[in-house]
């Protein structure tokens, strides 16, 4: 399978504790991306990077949370000091870096439930 | 603020029905329309997707209607099969920056057999 992967696709974590979150993207894209989908809404942009630089965050990535890609391949997503309202689906997409005709290619997610 | 709106939020139809859904935007920087189908369970998957150049894409039983002077577009599903039941997004991508998609609030289709 030469889709985007994460794991783990379920979490449930007690409120306070630490979590991360790991993305393997298609291996020829060199940007990835982060987004966050609460119940019945559409995905919410949290990051992106281009190879290893995180180039943009968005106001939604509070500072409890990190984003890492340290060799341009695999991402993790950490969320420290867990809140309720962190429960979500967190999604990983990747795409070439041309913006025209590079569509963005979405994982199956990360559910994370905070108790 | 929601930078696309999209409506129904949810859509009902008869197998061999058309599901038609909206979509309205406000930032005249957005330059690429995909469309995005998600099974439960599952990450969103493009569908089609169109650029304001065109007024009309067709790819086999799914068209994407633009509209750029009232800066809307719909999603024309033909046939509906209940296999087309899930829930489906527009979104909209400036060229410059991050590229990041802005995702519409989702329209949850049923196709009733």
């Amino acid at each position: 399978d030469t889709g985007v992967s994460q794991d783990p696709r379920h979490k449930i974590t007690k409120r306070g504790q630490n979590v991360t979150f790991r993305c393997d993207p298609i291996s020829e894209h060199n940007r990835l991306y982060w987004y966050r989908q609460t119940l019945g809404q559409g995905p919410e942009f949290l990051t992106y990077f281009q190879n290893e630089a995180q180039l943009e965050k968005s106001r939604l990535l509070s500072d409890r949370f990190s984003a890492e890609r340290p060799k341009g391949s695999f991402s993790t997503l950490e969320i420290q000091r867990t809140e309720q309202g962190d429960s979500a689906m967190y999604l990983c997409a990747s795409s070439f870096p041309r913006a025209g005709d590079s569509p963005l290619h979405f994982g199956n997610g990360t559910r994370l439930t905070v108790t | 603020q929601q930078q696309v709106k999209q409506s129904p939020q949810s859509l009902i139809v008869q197998k061999g029905g058309i599901s038609i859904i909206n979509c309205a935007y406000e930032n005249t920087a957005f330059d690429y329309f995909p469309w995005y189908q998600q099974f439960p369970g599952k990450g969103p998957a493009l569908l089609i997707a169109i650029r304001p150049d065109v007024s009309e894409k067709k790819e086999g039983r799914f068209t994407i209607s633009f509209n750029k002077s009232a800066k809307q577009f719909s999603l024309h599903i033909m046939d509906s099969q209940p296999g087309d039941s899930a829930t489906y997004f527009c979104a909209a991508r400036t060229q410059t920056g991050a590229n990041n998609l802005f995702f519409g609030t989702g329209t949850r289709l049923t196709v009733i057999p």
